[in-house]
């Protein structure tokens, strides 16, 4: 059902790399989101977007950027990796319609800093 | 904004029912009950939500209590595959549709 897809599942970088997680969806949902979850932690949501051209921080402070450009496109960028950042990060999405709230998660992508 | 207080884990034998009680008793009257499921190292699943009416789809039932502070989710017939850590969550109140993910019960299916 869900159309909605992160890459890479998974990253290994060393510290000061700059880095993108792409998240994409096919179902043509206004809104997206991004959290991060270390293991066996909480989700925490750290950006949303609710159109194009539309971001807002999170709950969570994070030192990293998205973008809203198109539709089907959520792109987190880390401008220079730490190993604090080592964490999953869950993309999702979400209809028009806020009443329903239901979100569409990715796989994630697991990402170490070393 | 409403918040929901769930118990770290359950266990439940495999066929039998699992019922994972939720407390929300600070919830207002437009704010939603949502459950989600997360199985180890992926994301949320959607399973069900509800105002105040039960909820009954393919996947779970979803008990409201009259006055709303609680409510349960239903797995009829728990398999192993059910084992993930399931989420209460009340839909954040003028904030669209963000939600807030607390840190959920663990329910373990024994065979």
């Amino acid at each position: 059902e869900a159309d909605i897809y992160q890459t890479p599942r998974y990253l290994v970088i060393g510290t000061g790399k700059k880095i993108t997680l792409e998240c994409s969806q096919t179902m043509g949902h206004d809104k997206m989101y991004w959290y991060q979850q270390d293991p066996g932690m909480e989700l925490h949501l750290i950006h949303y977007s609710y159109g194009v051209n539309s971001t807002e921080k999170g709950d969570l402070s994070s030192e990293s950027t998205v973008s809203r450009i198109r539709t089907e496109h959520f792109p987190l960028t880390l401008e220079s990796a730490r190993p604090s950042h080592t964490s999953q990060y869950l993309c999702a999405s979400s209809d028009r319609d806020i009443r329903r709230g239901k979100l569409f998660f990715g796989s994630g992508t697991q990402l170490s800093v070393l | 904004d409403a918040k929901t207080t769930q118990p770290p884990s359950m266990d439940c034998a495999e066929g039998r029912a699992a019922n994972l009680p939720c407390n929300h008793s600070t919830i207002s009257g437009n704010e939603y009950v949502y459950w989600y499921r997360q199985i180890h190292s992926q994301g949320p699943q959607y399973i069900i939500h509800g105002l105040k009416n039960n909820e009954t789809n393919e996947m779970a039932s979803l008990i409201i209590t009259e006055d709303r502070k609680s409510s349960t989710l239903i797995l009829p017939h728990a398999t192993l595959r059910d084992t993930a850590v399931y989420y209460c969550i009340v839909r954040v109140r003028n904030q669209g549709g963000k939600l807030i993910f607390g840190q959920g019960t663990e329910l373990s299916v024994k065979p």
